[in-house]
C-alpha cells in the first residue's frame, strides 16, 4: 500500500515568490493534516482536514498561507507571498483512526 | 561569527544496549501520548501511543512509561540496534472527538545513536 505522498520534494523560490505543495494522502483516510517542521523540532500543526471541512486552521497564519480539499482527497497548501522565515519542511499527514502516518515532507527553502 | 546549532538532546548507545528517552510534556489534560522516530528525510514514524489512564505499554522492543504525577513520558528500546538511529519525539494531544487524535503537540526531539 502507498504510503503519504507529497511533492515536490524540494522547493527553492526568492522571497515574495509564490508557492505550493501538494498532498494525495492514503486511500480512505479521512483526516488529512499539514505541519510546518523547523529545523530541530517537532512538526507544528497548520491545519486539519476531516474530508473537506477545514477543522482546525487556528494556527494557519491566514494572511499568507491558504489550503484547500476540494474533493476531500487530495490537499494543496499554498504560501503567497513567501518569506524568508517560511523556509521548513511541510509536511503532510493522513489518519484513518488515531495513527498519523506521515508523509515525506517537502523542504522549502526561500532566499 | 555566531553559529547556530540544533541543541537537540543527545543519546549515545552501543548495539545491543538498552535505551532510555525521556521526555516532559505540559498539558495535564491530555488524553493520549505517542512517540515517534523520524530519520533524515523522512516524516515521523509512529512507533507506540499510550492513554492516560495507563502508565505503561510494551510493543515490539518499545516499552513506553507514564508518569503523570511529574509529567513525564519515557521510551525504553531494548537491544537497539544501528537501525534505531533517528530523532526521536514524543507527542500529546486531547482527543478532538471521533475517531482522530486531533491536534498533536510534540516536544523537543532526542537524537538517539547507536554506535555497531
Amino acid at each position: 500500500e502507498a504510503g503519504v505522498v507529497q511533492s515536490p520534494r524540494y522547493k527553492i523560490i526568492e522571497k515574495k515568490q509564490p508557492v505550493a505543495f501538494w498532498c494525495n494522502p492514503i486511500s480512505g483516510h479521512n483526516t488529512l493534516y499539514w505541519y510546518l517542521q523547523n529545523l530541530g523540532q517537532g512538526p507544528e500543526l497548520l491545519i486539519r482536514y476531516e474530508n473537506e471541512e477545514a477543522v482546525d486552521d487556528s494556527q494557519l497564519p491566514k494572511d499568507r498561507f491558504s489550503a484547500e480539499r476540494l474533493k476531500g482527497v487530495d490537499s494543496t497548501l499554498k504560501i503567497q507571498p513567501a518569506e524568508l522565515g517560511d523556509s521548513a519542511v511541510y509536511l503532510c499527514a493522513s489518519s484513518l483512526d488515531h495513527e498519523q502516518f506521515f508523509g515525506p515532507g517537502t523542504r522549502l527553502t526561500v532566499l | 561569527g555566531e553559529s547556530v546549532g540544533l541543541h537537540l538532546p543527545t543519546l549515545s548507545v552501543q548495539e545491543g544496549d538498552n535505551s532510555i528517552i525521556n521526555c516532559a510534556y505540559s498539558n495535564s489534560a491530555s488524553d493520549y501520548f505517542i512517540w515517534y522516530k523520524q530519520e533524515s528525510g523522512k516524516g515521523p514514524q509512529f512507533i507506540i501511543d499510550i492513554r492516560s489512564n495507563m502508565d505503561k505499554r510494551q510493543g515490539q522492543r518499545v516499552t513506553v512509561l507514564l508518569n503523570k504525577t511529574v509529567k513525564h513520558l519515557s521510551l525504553q528500546i531494548a537491544a537497539t540496534q544501528p537501525g534505531d538511529s533517528a530523532v526521536y519525539f514524543c507527542a500529546e494531544t486531547e482527543v478532538a472527538g471521533g475517531t482522530s487524535y486531533g491536534k498533536l503537540t510534540f516536544g523537543q526531539g532526542t537524537i538517539l545513536t547507536v554506535h555497531p
